[in-house]
């Protein structure tokens, strides 16, 4: 199975600032995402992160508000961009194995 | 489009007595379906997995599913529950490259 690791593990961030969260995987993946989660809620795909190229993003997420990278098979970036209020959530990298999807440990942002 | 659906958002069991989180799918063509865990402030741990195969799919900790095709249906279930289980449990369904989450059932196993 893969490990996966997040930074930050939590942060506090003020209105209009940006937060970029680090995804590292001990093994190589086939493919990797972002999504992201309410406390308590169920998961919502933000993107896939493509190596090398622009992130897939799904409906109603935004390249200019959730820039992503992946400049290699393990590592990837998720920033939020002017954050608000709204954007308070956890946010939750994944990495694709095999046949099995791994996740991270997530990050817990609070936007005041 | 994928769907799961978990009907309840709360199971409450004793300690010592069976679970069952139930888990219903639709899809297009073969489903691969999953169970993942969540203890508070941690992240999606990995419980089992159905690709193919026998119906019945033995996991981590205990856990084992049983795949019902004409039913559609992918029921969590544990023999003896311990209070260790407390947790919200996932069921996810994934097409193409795309894992779909059901809405989450949040276990509590009272001593």
């Amino acid at each position: 199975s893969a490990v996966i690791s997040q930074k930050p593990s939590r942060d506090i961030c003020q209105r209009g600032t940006s937060l970029t969260i680090q995804c590292q995987v001990d093994s190589q993946v086939t493919m990797m995402f972002w999504y992201r989660q309410q406390p308590g809620q169920s998961l919502t795909l933000i993107a896939t992160a493509n190596q090398g190229s622009e992130a897939t993003y799904e409906s109603g997420f935004v390249i200019d508000k959730f820039p992503i990278s992946r400049p290699n098979l393990t590592f990837s970036t998720l920033t939020v961009s002017n954050m608000s209020p709204e954007d308070s959530s956890i946010y939750l990298c994944s990495g694709r194995g095999t046949d099995t999807q791994y996740f991270g440990p997530g990050t817990r942002l609070t936007v005041l | 489009a994928q769907s799961v659906a978990q009907p309840e958002d709360q199971v409450n069991v004793a300690e010592g007595n069976p679970l069952t989180v139930k888990c219903t799918y639709s899809v297009s063509g073969n489903p691969y379906l999953f169970w993942y865990v969540q203890y508070p402030n941690r992240g999606l741990q990995f419980l089992l997995k159905y690709i193919t195969g026998d119906n019945l799919v033995k996991g981590s900790y205990g856990f084992e599913a049983e795949f019902n095709k004409s039913q559609t249906s992918f029921h969590l279930k544990k023999p003896s529950a311990l209070v260790s289980d407390s947790a919200l449990y996932f069921c996810a369904v994934a097409a193409g490259n795309k894992l779909t989450f059901g809405g989450g059932t949040r276990v509590l196993v009272k001593p």
